[in-house]
């Protein structure tokens, strides 16, 4: 079993959609979330970072982590086309990014 | 683009030949990483590196070699790439001691024929 499973989808939603993407691991050591967005044919980059449970957010992106059940989500409101790409959630036992796990990230399509 | 290269972008070659890519930074940072990502697992960590001359195996090192003679650049080795080492290389370096983020170079097309 993998530490972080992620559906790969792919997704594809109308634009103006909510948009819900998640995660569950199985680590309790993981105490740190991050969502990264890749767009074709290029590396990740840093979307959300969230520590331990709650909720973060950031214009039309919300992040929600909730450690009872191992379980986090990146929530996308008024979805648009420029929001195509794959998301990657990614997790650490602590705050400095030296070692991160991935999941295997989610395909998503918004379509105008 | 937090000054990462890699180099060669796109490379085709043959099963049994040996491979080196090269990832280079302009910043200093201490921490530099290379991932591989394939279709249904995402990325994977297979080497990474914590200063000059210091690394260590990630998940997937077997098959893999790094080194690190140099602050900016860290070289990822196939001695004798097979098929299975088809991928898209990744390389990554840990922001300053106050950063919680990694950062990712373009990345690298790796087909062994």
């Amino acid at each position: 079993q993998k530490e972080v499973e992620q559906d790969p989808g792919p997704l594809s939603v109308p634009e103006g959609a909510i948009v819900s993407l998640n995660c569950t691991y199985s680590n309790s050591a993981f105490q740190y979330f991050m969502w990264y967005r890749q767009y074709s044919r290029k590396g990740p980059e840093l979307l959300m970072y969230t520590y331990s449970s709650g909720n973060k957010e950031d214009g039309r992106f919300t992040a929600q982590v909730d450690k009872s059940s191992k379980y986090i989500s990146l929530f996308i409101r008024d979805s648009q086309p420029s929001d195509s790409a794959t998301y990657l959630c990614a997790m650490s036992a602590d705050g400095s990014a030296r070692q991160l796990t991935f999941g295997s990230g989610t395909q998503l399509t918004v379509l105008p | 683009d937090a000054g990462i290269t890699q180099s060669p972008r796109h490379k085709v070659t043959e099963t049994g030949t040996p491979v080196t890519l090269r990832c280079h930074q302009t910043e200093n940072h201490r921490y530099m990483y290379w991932y591989r990502q394939d279709p249904g697992h995402g990325l994977r960590l297979i080497h990474y590196s914590y200063g000059v001359k210091d690394t260590d195996k990630g998940e997937v090192s077997d098959g893999y070699s790094v080194s690190r003679s140099k602050t900016e650049d860290f070289l990822l080795t196939l001695e004798s790439a097979t098929s299975s080492q088809t991928s898209v290389y990744f390389c990554a370096i840990k922001g300053g001691l106050a950063s919680n983020e990694q950062f990712f170079g373009p990345g690298t097309r790796l087909t062994v024929l």
